[in-house]
C-alpha cells in the first residue's frame, strides 16, 4: 500500500466512448503525475500539477484531459481514443513539487481501447 | 532533453546468484538517480536512489554504482530470492525539476529457485 489509490484497475472502452480514470492519494502531498505504461517502452510522463496546478503536459493528445480539483485528486478525462492508446495508466504523487523526491506510484488502471 | 537506455530488458536468474542491471542517461546535468520496482498488481516503489555528488550507495543486498564520466549507472542485486522477481526501472532527472523523471524501458528479473 503506497497510499495513492487508482481507480478502476481495469476499463475496457470503445473509441467514441468517454470515460474517466482517478487517482487519490492519503499521504498529504503537494504534486501528482500521470504516466503512461505501455509495453517494453518506457514510463512516458504524461502531466504534472503542483499545488492543483498544470506545470507541465508532455506534449499529449487533447483527447486526454487531466483535472485536479485539489492536492489529494487527479482525474484524467478519456474522450475519442486509439487503440494504440491501450496501455498502463500510473499515477503518482510526492511530497515537495520544486525537488525530486520519492515517487509514490498508484497500482495503475489498465485501459484497453477496442 | 534527457533519454535513458536501459539494459537487459529481460534477466533470469538462480536464487542466490547476483543481478546486474544497467542503464545510460544522456544530460550531463542530470544528477539523481532513483530504482524503481514494480511487482506484479503493486505500485512501482522506490528502492535506492544516487545523488551525483556520490559514486556508491548500498542498502543491504542492494546498491547502485555511478559513473559521472560515461554516464551510466547500475543496480546490484546480490544473493537474489525469488521475492526480488520484478520489473525494475532506472531514471534520471535534475534534482530540482519537480519530478521529471526520464524512466528507462524496464528490466524483468526472474529469480528461480
Amino acid at each position: 500500500e503506497t497510499g495513492v489509490t487508482q481507480t478502476p484497475r481495469h476499463l475496457v472502452m470503445g473509441m467514441t466512448n468517454k470515460k474517466s480514470l482517478k487517482c487519490e492519494q492519503h499521504l498529504g502531498h503537494n504534486a501528482m503525475y500521470w504516466y503512461k505504461q505501455s509495453a517494453k517502452k518506457p514510463l512516458e510522463l504524461m502531466f504534472v500539477y503542483n499545488f492543483k496546478e498544470q506545470t507541465e503536459n508532455n506534449s499529449v493528445p487533447s483527447r486526454f484531459s487531466p483535472e485536479c480539483p485539489n492536492s489529494s485528486h487527479l482525474f484524467l478525462h478519456l474522450h475519442t481514443l486509439q487503440p494504440e492508446d491501450s496501455a498502463l495508466y500510473l499515477c503518482a504523487s510526492s511530497q515537495d513539487p520544486s525537488h525530486t523526491g520519492e515517487l509514490f506510484f498508484g497500482e495503475g488502471s489498465r485501459l484497453t481501447v477496442l | 532533453g534527457e533519454n535513458v537506455e536501459q539494459h537487459p530488458s529481460t534477466l533470469s536468474v538462480q536464487e542466490g546468484d547476483s543481478a546486474v542491471i544497467k542503464c545510460t542517461y544522456s544530460d550531463s546535468a542530470s544528477n539523481y538517480f532513483p530504482w524503481y520496482k514494480q511487482e506484479l498488481g503493486k505500485g512501482s516503489q522506490l528502492i535506492i536512489d544516487i545523488r551525483s555528488n556520490v559514486g556508491e550507495k548500498k542498502d543491504q543486498r542492494i546498491a547502485v554504482t555511478l559513473n559521472k564520466t560515461a554516464k551510466h549507472f547500475s543496480l546490484h542485486i546480490t544473493e537474489t530470492q525469488p521475492e526480488d522477481s520484478a520489473v525494475y526501472f532506472c531514471a534520471a532527472s535534475l534534482y530540482n525539476q519537480g519530478g521529471k523523471l526520464i524512466f528507462g524501458q524496464g528490466t524483468e528479473l526472474s529469480v528461480k529457485p
